[in-house]
């Protein structure tokens, strides 16, 4: 049973053009929503997050969307650059502690 | 600053072996984690310490014992792995940030079990 589902497995995007990531959950019990970056051979490194009151947060050239009633998160990353190429992991918290990562989405960005 | 270390970087180890691997964060961070990541999937949660104290265990086998000796070191003793428990194992300490638990992970360490 996948909670967390990231349903595009690659994206590849123009340099200095908008990347959207998406990502769908099935428990209207998750209370928040983080997006971590991964490169090779590296842990995750976390970029932002979102409470499940809120629609939107935004963090300089990242900005995620919350879409409670459809249960549809999104990242966007405007104007994308070549180091934002990477597999980018969605995930939400159950419990006070507990991660559930969605599959990644590897995005690669084009000069 | 949000560094997790971690040692050894990459680990090779037969199925008769006793190894440990470590994870080490100054950052007061109250929760440690320990994940496995096997090749294009996600990180799985195997073990949460809150204060110290194991809170969470994912029904991982015995033959992972995590430990935590301090507020600051988390280990993880393995003995009479296999060959599929070769993967990529990330530690993470975890603060909470405008109201949510953040969890910031190290660099992992590479194991291959022989």
């Amino acid at each position: 049973d996948q909670q967390v589902k990231q349903n595009s497995p690659s994206l590849s995007v123009q340099e200095g053009r908008i990347s959207i990531l998406n990502c769908d959950y099935t428990n209207s019990m998750f209370d928040y929503f983080l997006w971590y970056k991964k490169y090779p051979a590296e842990g995750p490194t976390f970029l932002i997050s979102i409470s499940s009151i809120k629609d939107k947060n935004e963090d300089g050239r990242f900005t995620v969307f919350l879409n409670k009633s459809a249960k549809h998160l999104s990242l966007h990353i405007v104007p994308s650059q070549p180091g934002d190429s990477a597999v980018y992991f969605c995930a939400a918290i159950q419990g006070a502690q507990k991660l559930v990562f969605g599959q990644g989405t590897r995005l690669t960005i084009n000069p | 600053d949000t560094e997790v270390t971690q040692t050894p970087k990459h680990l090779v180890m037969g199925m008769t072996n006793k190894k440990s691997l470590k994870c080490e964060q100054h950052m007061g961070h109250r929760a440690m984690y320990w994940y496995k990541q096997k090749a294009k999937k996600p990180p799985e949660l195997m073990f949460v310490y809150s204060y110290e104290k194991l809170s969470i265990n994912e029904s991982v086998p015995s033959r992972f014992s995590p430990e935590c000796p301090n507020s600051s070191l988390l280990n993880l003793h393995l003995h009479a792995l296999q060959p599929e428990d070769s993967a990529l194992y990330l530690c993470a300490s975890s603060q909470e940030l405008a109201g949510v638990e953040t969890q910031y992970f190290g660099p992992g360490t590479r194991l291959l079990v022989l």
